[in-house]
């Protein structure tokens, strides 16, 4: 079975300066990560994804992340952040194509700082 | 594109009624359409899944006679609060994938029920 830990409940972080949100996955088969924002009363919205190949992905809004299958980890990452990036993130597993279960971590919550 | 809508955006009602949630996917067909459930500060948690024009799977712990849910066409699923009591009310968000094999889910805005 999957799971997924984000170690961090909220990360406060002054506008421009860099971010890092950390995501940790368990999973005994090959797996898909994502990582989706939920910006205040709205749904979830896809930032990225990592199917296969290059281990280092790109979303949208300046994000990326990085997959690491050793530390089964996949990090997310912005150089400077703006204060409308402010919202809860969240980091998800599958356990490849099809698959219908998608398992969430509990959520960092990013607040920038004026 | 990608695009999935839930009406409606908030709802409040009675103890002992039932709601009903829409979740439509406005430029695919989703073959597969997602029900989870969000309390507040917490992550989502799936509640069910349904395949158009066969019965919904529900995950263990989630009463399926409670929380009804049909998927009659491949853009439309729609879930039932029967008998609604408080402990009912959360963030219901639904989400659909384009087709089968494929890898992402796309998710509405969520439904807010509250239950007085």
């Amino acid at each position: 079975a999957q799971s997924v830990t984000q170690l961090d409940s909220q990360v406060p972080v002054f506008e421009e300066a860099p971010v890092e949100l950390r995501c940790n996955y368990s999973s005994s088969v090959s797996v898909y990560l994502f990582w989706y924002v939920q910006y205040p009363n709205q749904g979830l919205q896809l930032l990225l994804k990592y199917l296969s190949g290059s281990t280092l992905v790109k979303g949208i809004n300046g994000f990326e992340a990085e997959f690491n299958k050793s530390q089964t980890s996949f990090h997310l990452r912005k150089p400077s952040v703006h204060i409308s990036d402010t919202a809860e993130y969240f980091c998800a597993v599958t356990d490849g194509a099809g698959a219908n279960n998608l398992f969430f971590g509990t959520g960092t919550r990013l607040t920038v700082i004026p | 594109g990608a695009v999935v809508s839930q009406h409606p955006s908030w709802v409040i009602c009675k103890s002992g009624t039932s709601v009903k949630i829409e979740c439509r996917s406005l430029d695919f067909q989703a073959t597969t359409m997602f029900w989870y459930r969000q309390f507040p500060k917490q992550s989502l948690m799936l509640m069910a899944t349904s395949n158009e024009g066969s019965k919904a799977t529900y995950e263990q712990g989630v009463e399926k006679d409670k929380f009804l849910i049909n998927h009659a066409s491949l853009t439309l699923s729609t879930l039932t609060v029967t008998s609604a009591h408080p402990e009912d009310s959360s963030f219901y968000i639904c989400s659909a994938k384009p087709g089968e094999g494929t890898d992402t889910q796309y998710f509405g805005p969520g439904t807010r029920l509250t239950v007085l």
